[in-house]
């Protein structure tokens, strides 16, 4: 079974560009997660989807990041300006219903220079 | 609102040393509890879990035990190995409604040859 994929592994930036992050979640998998991982830190939810819906986005920083899932299935995430301080990994995860695991991807390092 | 603590560390254990890293959490109804494992350079792995109360997981040596009357799930291995040098990361996902996964802070394991 494929796991889920995310690209790019690596991205470096200068601030006040955008930049996108693409996740594929394992096939079947209806809820699908964005999280941000400062180093050092424990993973920090930005937004939840179930299917193409939004579950939980009170984290994100709306007035800069914005994500969707269109049909359900893949997801972008965009941060648009970045700032220094968005410098973290962005980790996508993808699980069924009914307190099931959350498998994760390997995540995309983001670096604001 | 829903909430994960455990021990930060960092932690140097010698091989062979007996581990313990305790998770306490906060939750309404009847969570799901995991511990997850980040090895350097890599994305998040489901190290273990248990979905109701008196379960318990295990993997790798690794064991947790869920109790509810004490709102814990403490990570324990007999024997730690250089491998498992690690952040762990103690987290509960939530029963029902949003089903939000909420993780700890991490715990960063050196063990030492």
């Amino acid at each position: 079974e494929a796991g889920v994929a995310q690209s790019p592994r690596y991205k470096i930036i200068e601030k006040r560009q955008s930049v996108a992050f693409w996740c594929n979640p394992i096939s079947g998998h209806a809820t699908l997660y964005w999280y941000q991982q400062i180093l050092g830190q424990g993973p920090k939810l930005l937004i939840q989807f179930q299917n193409n819906g939004v579950v939980d986005d009170s984290q994100l920083p709306k007035d800069r990041f914005s994500a969707e899932r269109l049909k359900g299935v893949d997801s972008t995430l965009k941060i648009q300006p970045a700032k220094l301080e968005d410098s973290a990994v962005y980790l996508c995860a993808s699980t069924t219903p009914a307190g099931g695991a959350a498998f994760f991807g390997q995540g995309t390092r983001l670096t604001v220079v | 609102g829903d909430s994960v603590t455990q021990m930060e560390g960092p932690v140097t254990l010698s091989e062979e040393a007996f581990l313990t890293i305790n998770c306490t959490y906060t939750a309404t109804g009847y969570p799901s509890l995991f511990w997850y494992v980040q090895y350097p350079g890599e994305g998040l792995q489901l190290l273990l879990k248990a979905t109701k109360a008196d379960d318990k997981g295990s993997n790798k040596g690794f064991e947790a035990t869920y109790r509810k009357e004490t709102t814990s799930f403490h990570l324990e291995k007999g024997s730690v190995q250089v491998s498992d040098s690690a952040v762990y990361f103690c987290a509960l996902r939530t029963q029902g409604g949003s089903e939000k996964l909420v993780f700890g802070k991490g715990m960063k394991l050196t063990v030492n040859p």
